[in-house]
């Protein structure tokens, strides 16, 4: 059974980078049927998609975000990673990676999803 | 402002059956297939339903899922305590080169 697990920092300040990472187990990165995604959820409120990342290197960002957004993999650890420049309050969110299969892009779902992790951006 | 719109909240009583919409466009549903997320409280989003219909495995048939034009639906049946959780849909868009997600609506078990 897949699992993905996030890890990084719970508080970052205001203006700093936000920076996690989603290590992969018990299944390969690689696979060509999925891209590999971020989705931030602020307390109390719905899901956002931030990006997601092929394991050749594509990426696909939230065009609201894309300016702060830096989504990359790294098939060798079996991860991929979120950076998210500029953060403000706003950004405090639970956030999640996922496993996303397609076929096409207008043929896919969120088929597994990591626990979250609350990060916090707070002076 | 969600670009997929669900109703924000929905309700029924044990054993009956509800259903949850899911409004999009032609650049979104009109065009791509929609799955369906089940967040129980304090916990990660689940696949409930994917591409419109399909169930994941270990996903009870109670649970059905469909799709007409720009709009989606999932439906309830024989509701149960269990089952009070946040829902989520969401596609591709087009127009955004990305994925959505509805608002999310709560759903209570009376």
């Amino acid at each position: 059974q897949l699992q993905l697990q996030e890890s990084g920092p719970g508080l970052v300040k205001p203006s700093e980078t936000l920076s996690l990472t989603c290590t992969v187990s018990d299944g390969s990165i690689s696979g060509s049927a999925y891209y590999w995604g971020w989705i931030r959820q602020p307390p109390g409120k719905g899901l956002e998609w931030i990006g997601s990342v092929y394991y050749r290197g594509n990426t696909l960002y939230n065009p609201s975000l894309k300016s702060r957004v830096t989504i990359s993999v790294d098939t060798f650890n079996n991860q991929f990673s979120l950076r998210l420049s500029s953060v403000t309050a706003a950004d405090t969110a639970v956030f999640y990676c996922a496993r996303l299969w397609f076929r096409e892009l207008s043929w896919s779902y969120f088929h597994s999803w990591g626990q979250g992790i609350l990060v916090t951006v707070s002076s | 402002q969600s670009v997929l719109t669900q109703p924000p909240s929905a309700s029924g009583t044990p054993g009956q059956r509800v259903t949850i919409s899911c409004s999009g466009s032609s650049s979104n549903i009109g065009s791509s297939a929609v799955s369906w997320y089940q967040q129980l409280p304090g916990t990660a989003p689940k696949l409930l339903m994917y591409s419109n219909n399909q169930r994941p495995s270990g996903v009870p048939d109670r649970f059905s899922g469909s799709k007409s034009g720009t709009s989606a639906s999932l439906a309830i049946s024989g509701l149960q305590s269990e089952d009070e959780a946040d829902y989520y849909c969401a596609t591709w868009d087009d127009s955004l080169n990305g994925w959505v997600f509805g608002g999310g609506t709560k759903l209570t078990v009376l």
